[in-house]
């Protein structure tokens, strides 16, 4: 089976303060695609990161980095400094290699970690 | 800019009524998803499309139907609206193949 968790339900920061939030997965499939959706009060989820299975290099942009531990099935977003626009909900997907056709996939959403950064 | 446009960011609708919602992509995907957000459950796939008339049942699917008559055009339908079908509605659209997804805003619909 395939299951994303964000064992995070809410988090709160004051701003400037750095913070992780973390991303469990399972999955049998040795190729998959993780991913990382910001979603502000306004609604509407916003791409941040994709990373293949193949690639375990931690990726940096700007004041986000992601750390890919494949020994620990684990994806964590950490922001640096943070901001009070970085209040949101973020949520971590996975996904299945093939293109998406009859009985294949989808992405798969964790239950999302609420990010609360205070002035 | 990729935009995923759904008709209405709000609706109210009362038990029994039959709801559309509507989403449209202007990015010639062939992927479109309907997904519904409840708290502490976060993304539950309710069906998804990979091409023109072609649709798959996700996890949740009862209650629900959906259209896809035209590529960038995704319908979803509650035949009889129920109120536990009260929720956010979010609806995605990708490539083919494994991309990212781009979403609407959704639309919160209340049943009551």
């Amino acid at each position: 089976a395939q299951k994303v968790t964000q064992a995070q339900t809410e988090i709160s920061v004051v701003e400037k303060e750095d913070v992780t939030l973390d991303c469990v997965y399972e999955t049998r499939d040795t190729t998959y695609y993780l991913f990382w959706y910001k979603q502000p009060p306004s609604g509407e989820l916003v791409f941040l990161i994709r990373r293949n299975s193949f690639d375990e290099q931690n990726e940096i942009s700007g004041r986000y980095s992601w750390n890919f531990q494949k020994s620990t099935s684990s994806f964590n977003f950490t922001i640096t400094a943070s901001q009070v626009v970085d209040s949101a909900v973020y949520f971590c997907a996975l996904s299945p290699p093939l293109p998406f056709t009859s009985g294949t996939y989808k992405y798969i959403f964790g239950t999302g970690t609420r990010l609360k950064v205070l002035a | 800019d990729v935009k995923v446009t759904q008709s209405s960011r709000y609706l109210v609708k009362r038990t029994g009524e039959k709801v559309f919602l509507e989403c449209v992509q202007d990015m010639d995907h062939e992927n479109m998803f309907w997904y519904r957000q409840d708290p502490g459950l976060g993304l539950r796939l309710i069906y998804f499309s990979y091409d023109v008339k072609m649709k798959e049942k996700g996890d949740i699917p009862e209650g629900y139907s959906v259209s896809r008559e035209k590529k960038e055009r995704f319908s979803l339908i509650l035949e009889s609206a129920s109120t536990n079908q009260t929720s956010m509605y979010l609806c995605a659209s990708s490539f083919r193949g494994v991309t990212e997804a781009f979403f609407g805003q959704g639309t919160r619909l209340t049943v009551v």
